[in-house]
């Protein structure tokens, strides 16, 4: 079946440094990727919408010069944490959507900010 | 706009006893998609089920059954004789007919013990 990659599995950083998250379709093309957060204990979140090639839709609330999303090929989606801070730890998830609707999710990065 | 309920947050039985999960749901969408997933301590979301608005049979799937009523917006899961490998947060999630994201609920947190 459909396998969506996600990298890293888990990132510790310093409080004030930037970190990329990965999410790559691997056997199919996904013209649409979500973002979700999840914290502790909580319910999956959406933060994003993402189409190849054109800018992310943001959920109200997130700061969009804070998560930076690049959809740049059809294959790959990135979440960049800009000068994240210990508030920003969390469980970050991608998914991806097939052209048949379905979809699959990423196994997920756990980021630590100390 | 959507909203998937969860009442139980956590939920604790013996093996071989039986559990239901329950899930209530909103929307003003006639189409729509409702899904089970399982979140096991390792993070990564295993897909369980979808059922599309226009399908209101039963299924069941080995231990696994969902009853789905749309008279009562309910889309509940059964687990019979548990296992203590059924231990995980379980979400429910609803698909409006456009797009592909997900809203999810809180999760119920199954614990099956021996």
């Amino acid at each position: 079946g459909a396998v969506v990659s996600q990298h890293p599995s888990w990132v510790i950083c310093k409080s004030g440094t930037s970190v990329k998250i990965e999410c790559r379709s691997l056997d199919f093309q996904a013209t649409t990727m979500f973002w979700y957060r999840q914290f502790p204990k909580q319910s999956l979140m959406l933060m994003a919408t993402s189409n190849e090639g054109s800018k992310a839709t943001y959920e109200q609330g997130v700061e969009k010069d804070k998560f930076l999303i690049n959809h740049a090929s059809l294959t790959l989606s990135t979440l960049t944490v800009t000068s994240a801070h210990p508030e920003d730890s969390s469980f970050y998830i991608c998914s991806a959507a097939t052209g048949n609707e379905k979809l699959f999710f990423g196994s997920g990065t756990q980021l630590s900010v100390l | 706009a959507q909203k998937v309920t969860q009442a139980q947050t956590e939920i604790s039985v013996v093996e071989k006893e039986d559990v239901t999960l329950d899930c209530v749901y909103e929307t003003r969408d006639t189409t729509y998609y409702l899904f089970w997933y399982k979140q096991p301590p390792s993070g990564e979301l295993v897909f369980l089920i979808r059922r599309n608005s226009f399908d209101e049979q039963n299924e069941i799937s080995g231990r696994y059954s969902w009853n789905f009523q749309k008279s009562t917006s309910s889309f509940n899961f059964t687990i019979t004789a548990s296992q203590v490998v059924d231990s995980a947060v379980y979400f429910c999630a609803l698909r409006g007919y456009s797009g592909y994201a997900l809203n999810f609920g809180k999760g119920t947190s199954l614990l099956v013990t021996p």
